[in-house]
């Protein structure tokens, strides 16, 4: 089946890093990926939707200067945290698929913790 | 704006119940609805997807229904087992080019011996 690898799974960094998480389509090409954040005992809220040699969507009320996203290819989108504080600490789970019509696969997601 | 709910938030059973898990929506123009469970501290893993088409899908103990004109889906799971204790979560793919998901509120589920 389709598998999602996202790394790291855990970071735990001070106030003022940034921070790059790293989303990969092992075994398909994704033309599409999805970055959720998901606060504990929450559901998933979508960040932004990169598609690939695109600018990111971002959704409503995301900074896209706070998160960077690049989808420079076909298996592999990044999304920075940048300049981190405490209140961005949450999960980050990230999705992708092959086509339009083509299912959501997600990744393992990156616990994220800042200090 | 579509909104997804599900009920109950928290469900604990004892091994060997069958259970309903009962996720509604109020925008009925969906591509598709899809069933996942996640494990503490993980990704999702997805359990069943219906196309809108569909009234329901199968896939061993789980059997999801879809009713879209009353905007419900529900997820049946037969023989409970402490491995089936995990967040249960929806999700529905509007219709047109806005393909994003809209996700459920969850539902805990507990599995005890």
């Amino acid at each position: 089946g389709a598998v999602v690898s996202q790394h790291p799974s855990r970071v735990i960094c001070k106030s003022g890093t940034s921070v790059k998480i790293e989303c990969r389509s092992l075994d398909f090409q994704a033309t599409t990926m999805f970055w959720y954040r998901q606060f504990p005992k929450q559901s998933l809220m979508l960040m932004a939707t990169s598609n690939e040699g695109s600018k990111a969507t971002y959704e409503q009320g995301v900074e896209k200067d706070k998160f960077l996203i690049n989808h420079a290819s076909l298996t592999l989108s990044t999304l920075t945290v940048t300049s981190a504080h405490p209140e961005d600490s949450s999960f980050y789970i990230c999705s992708a698929r092959s086509g339009f019509n083509q299912p959501q696969h997600f990744g393992d997601g990156t616990r994220l913790s800042i200090l | 704006k579509q909104e997804v709910t599900q009920i109950p938030a928290a469900l604990s059973v004892p091994e060997g119940e069958n259970l309903v898990l009962n996720c509604s929506f109020t925008d009925s123009a969906i591509y598709n609805l899809q069933w996942f469970r996640q494990d503490p501290g993980k990704g999702l893993t997805s359990l069943l997807l219906i196309q809108s088409s569909q009234r329901e899908q199968t896939s061993g103990r789980l059997n999801a229904s879809l009713d879209k004109s009353s905007g419900r889906s529900t997820l049946y799971i037969a023989a409970s087992q402490p491995g089936d204790s995990a967040t249960y979560l929806c999700a529905v793919r509007p219709t047109g080019t806005a393909s994003k998901l809209t996700f459920g509120t969850g539902t805990r589920l507990q599995v005890t011996l």
